[in-house]
C-alpha cells in the first residue's frame, strides 16, 4: 500500500522559495503510469492543482504558477519535490502531493502540510 | 482553463435522505470527471473517477453520472459519516481543475 509523506518548513518569509519534499512508501516510482503531483488548499477554500511531474522528469504546471515552480524526482530516494519562489500571503496554504494514475485521478494522497507565508 | 461549477455550495440534509450534487463544466470534458470527499482536516479521498466508476472500498450507496458537461454525485440514504464537502475535478485539459466545493452538513 503507497504511502506520500509531504515534509518542509511551515513558515516561508514573503519573497523567498517554499520547498517542500513527498517521500513515497510502500512502492517504488519507477512506473510510468504515475504523475506525482502538488494540490494545495488555502483555509476554508477549494483545492488548486499546482503541477505534476513523471519519473521522466517531464512536468506539467499550472499556467498561473508557472513562472514560479519547479519540481523534480528523485528515483533513488523515493522522492518528489516542490519549489515555488517569490512567495506572498495568498501562497499561504495546506499542500498536498498525491499519487495520479488513469491521467491524474488522485487515489493516494498525502496527508497534507500547512505553510505560512509570513515575516 | 476550464472552469467546473458546482451546486449547490452548501446542502443541509437528514440521516437517511437521498442527496445529489451537481457539477458543469464550461466545455465538454466528456467522462474525464472525479469526484472526491473530504472530511475536516483531512486529505481528499477519491470516489469516484471516470464520472461513474465507483473507486474500491466506496460504498455502493454514492453513484456518479454524466457526461460532456453536467455530472451528478449522488448518495443514497446519508450516513453520519457522508456528511463533510465534496468536489469534482476534470482531467481531459490542462491546468486540473476542481470545482469550489460542496458542503454537506446535517439537518
Amino acid at each position: 500500500q503507497v504511502q506520500l509523506q509531504e515534509s518542509g518548513p511551515g513558515l516561508v518569509k514573503p519573497s523567498e522559495t517554499l520547498s517542500l519534499t513527498c517521500t513515497v512508501s510502500g512502492e517504488s516510482v519507477t512506473s510510468g503510469d504515475y504523475y506525482w503531483s502538488w494540490i494545495r488548499q488555502p483555509a476554508g477554500k477549494g483545492l488548486e492543482w499546482i503541477g505534476r511531474v513523471e519519473i521522466n522528469g517531464n512536468t506539467e504546471y499550472n499556467p498561473s504558477l508557472k513562472s514560479r515552480i519547479t519540481m523534480s524526482i528523485d528515483r533513488s530516494k523515493k522522492q518528489f519535490s516542490l519549489k515555488l519562489n517569490s512567495v506572498t500571503a495568498a501562497d499561504t496554504a495546506v499542500y498536498y502531493c498525491a499519487r495520479g494514475y488513469r491521467g491524474s485521478y488522485y487515489f493516494n494522497w498525502g496527508q497534507g502540510t500547512l505553510v505560512t507565508v509570513s515575516s | 482553463d476550464i472552469q467546473l461549477t458546482q451546486s449547490p455550495s452548501f446542502l443541509s440534509a437528514s440521516l437517511g435522505d437521498r442527496v445529489t450534487i451537481t457539477c458543469r463544466a464550461s466545455q465538454g470534458i466528456s467522462n474525464n470527471l472525479a469526484w472526491y470527499q473530504q472530511m475536516p482536516g483531512k486529505a481528499p479521498k477519491l470516489l469516484i473517477y471516470a464520472a461513474s466508476t465507483l473507486q474500491s472500498g466506496v460504498p455502493s450507496r454514492f453513484s456518479g453520472s454524466g457526461s460532456g458537461t453536467e455530472f451528478t454525485l449522488t448518495i443514497t440514504s446519508l450516513q453520519p459519516e457522508d456528511f463533510a464537502s465534496y468536489y469534482c475535478q476534470q482531467l481531459n485539459a490542462y491546468p486540473i481543475t476542481f470545482g469550489q466545493g460542496t458542503r454537506l452538513e446535517i439537518k
